[in-house]
C-alpha cells in the first residue's frame, strides 16, 4: 500500500495562488498525477507525470514534486477552478494504483 | 475525440452479482489498458482494475480480489467489470478509464451508479 495525504480543504481568494499538497514516502521518486473533480461529473486530468499538462489545461495550472511531497499550484484563481483535487500515483512494484484523498478547494 | 460510456448499474441486493459495461470509441481500443475506479457517496477516488490492451493481464487491490473481474472484448471496444457477493460498502459510482500511459488516467466516463441495498 502506498498512502497519499492531502489536506482536505483549501481556501483561496479570486485572483491568488492556490497550493494543494500531497504527502507520501518518497513520493519525489514516483510519477504524480493530479485530477479535477466538479459537482457531478467525472474527473479530469490536469497533471500528468508530475509537472506535464494535457492539451487543453491552461499554464497557469502546474505541478511539482520532489522528496515526500508533490505540490498542484494553481495561479490566478477564479470560480471556475472551486472542484475537489486528487492525486495519484502508480506503484510499479505492485501493480497497483492509489489515490490521494482529495482537497476540496474553495474560492473565497 | 474519446468517448466511454458506462452502462448497467443497478439497484441489487446483499449477495447480487452485477456486471457494467463500457462502451468505448475514439481510439483504437486495443492499444491502451483501462480501468475501474469507484467512487462512495461523498467519499474520494478508489482504484478498483485494470486490464492490459490483450486482456492477458489484469490487476486488483486486495480488497476486492476474488469478487470483481475484469474483462474485455476488443472486437467490440467494450470493457466490463463482473462484481460477486456485493455489499454495502459497494455502493458508488463506477468510473470507466482509459490509462493514458499505464500509471495514470487519462479519459473517464460520466459513471454508473451501482446500489447495494436490502
Amino acid at each position: 500500500s502506498f498512502a497519499l495525504a492531502q489536506p482536505p480543504s483549501v481556501s483561496v481568494a479570486p485572483g491568488q495562488t492556490a497550493t494543494i499538497t500531497c504527502g507520501g514516502n518518497k513520493i519525489g521518486s514516483k510519477s504524480v498525477h493530479w485530477y479535477r473533480q466538479k459537482p457531478g461529473e467525472a474527473p479530469v486530468m490536469v497533471v500528468f507525470d508530475d509537472t506535464a499538462r494535457p492539451s487543453g489545461i491552461p499554464e497557469r495550472i502546474s505541478g511539482a514534486n520532489a522528496a515526500n511531497t508533490a505540490t498542484l499550484t494553481i495561479s490566478t484563481v477564479d470560480a471556475g477552478d472551486e472542484a475537489d483535487y486528487y492525486c495519484q500515483v502508480w506503484d510499479s512494484d505492485s501493480d497497483h494504483w492509489f489515490f490521494g484523498g482529495g482537497t476540496k478547494l474553495t474560492v473565497l | 475525440e474519446v468517448q466511454l460510456l458506462e452502462s448497467g448499474g443497478d439497484w441489487v441486493q446483499p449477495g447480487e452479482s452485477q456486471r457494467l459495461s463500457c462502451a468505448a470509441s475514439g481510439f483504437t481500443f486495443s492499444d491502451y489498458a483501462m480501468a475501474w475506479v469507484r467512487q462512495a457517496p461523498g467519499k474520494g477516488l478508489e482504484w478498483v482494475a485494470t486490464i492490459s490492451g490483450t486482456g492477458r493481464a489484469s490487476y486488483y487491490p486486495g480488497s476486492l480480489k476474488g469478487r470483481f473481474a475484469i474483462s474485455r472484448d476488443n472486437s467490440k471496444n467494450t470493457l466490463y467489470l463482473q462484481m460477486n457477493s456485493l455489499r454495502a460498502g459497494d455502493t458508488a459510482l463506477y468510473y470507466c478509464a482509459k490509462h493514458r500511459s499505464l500509471g495514470n488516467f487519462g479519459s473517464w466516463g460520466p459513471g454508473v451508479l451501482v446500489t447495494v441495498s436490502s
